[in-house]
């Protein structure tokens, strides 16, 4: 199995607080994904990192803000949470175009915004 | 655009029957194919993949062909066990930033 941690599994907060969500890689690979999933939508790409403080948007990244300052970390940050970030988050990495970017998941962040 | 679309489920069905979930695409370029299944309470995990049309992905007994002709990429599994009970995803990749997964289909078997 890919070593891919997140932290923390569970979290409750409240409308307006921020929230931060951490990944942690033990595979050196180069690209890292945040994804939420959500019923009937399937997995949503939030942002990804393509290197050390390379990033960039994906489809639903408004609410959202990302920072990678090693290659190990990824860091998902929701500045001021809402309702509508209630969601199970995941992380995953890649490792190239070689390897057709196929992706190893982390075990899911749950989170609910009260 | 990038799009993959498959079908609704829940899909419910006898031990040892055979198992087809249809999967559709579209893409920009040369997309790579995926299925991937989750296990309650985990994240999704690589269950086989093509790269180029007419590839066939195989593992634990499911397999998947990859036809450019009619843009699909459907699972099947020849006799299923209540272990496949799971939700299944079909992805694309096309580049670093485009990889697209479907809404999943969520398979359960009965004994």
């Amino acid at each position: 199995d890919a070593g891919i941690t997140q932290s923390p599994r569970h979290k409750v907060t409240e409308t307006g607080t921020p929230v931060t969500l951490r990944c942690h890689q033990t595979e050196n690979h180069r690209y890292m994904y945040w994804y939420r999933q959500d019923p009937g939508h399937g997995l949503r790409l939030i942002h990804y990192s393509y290197g050390v403080k390379d990033t960039d948007k994906g489809e639903v990244s408004d609410g959202y803000s990302v920072s990678r300052s090693k290659t190990e970390d990824f860091l998902l940050t929701l500045e001021s949470a809402t309702s509508s970030q209630t969601s199970v988050y995941f992380c995953a990495i890649s490792e190239s175009a070689d390897s057709f970017y196929e992706q190893y998941f982390g075990p899911g962040t749950r989170l609910t915004v009260t | 655009g990038n799009s993959v679309t498959q079908m609704e489920g829940p899909v419910t069905l006898s031990e040892e029957a055979f198992l087809t979930i249809n999967c559709t695409y579209t893409a920009t370029g040369y997309p790579s194919l995926f299925w991937y299944v989750q296990y309650p309470g985990e994240g999704l995990q690589l269950l086989l993949k093509a790269t180029k049309a007419d590839d066939k992905g195989s593992n634990k007994g499911f397999e998947a062909t990859y036809r450019k002709e009619t843009t699909s990429f459907h699972l099947e599994k020849g006799s299923v066990q209540v272990s496949d009970s799971a939700v299944y995803f079909c992805a694309l990749s096309v580049s670093a930033s485009k990889i697209i997964f479907g809404s999943g289909t969520r398979l359960s078997i009965r004994p």
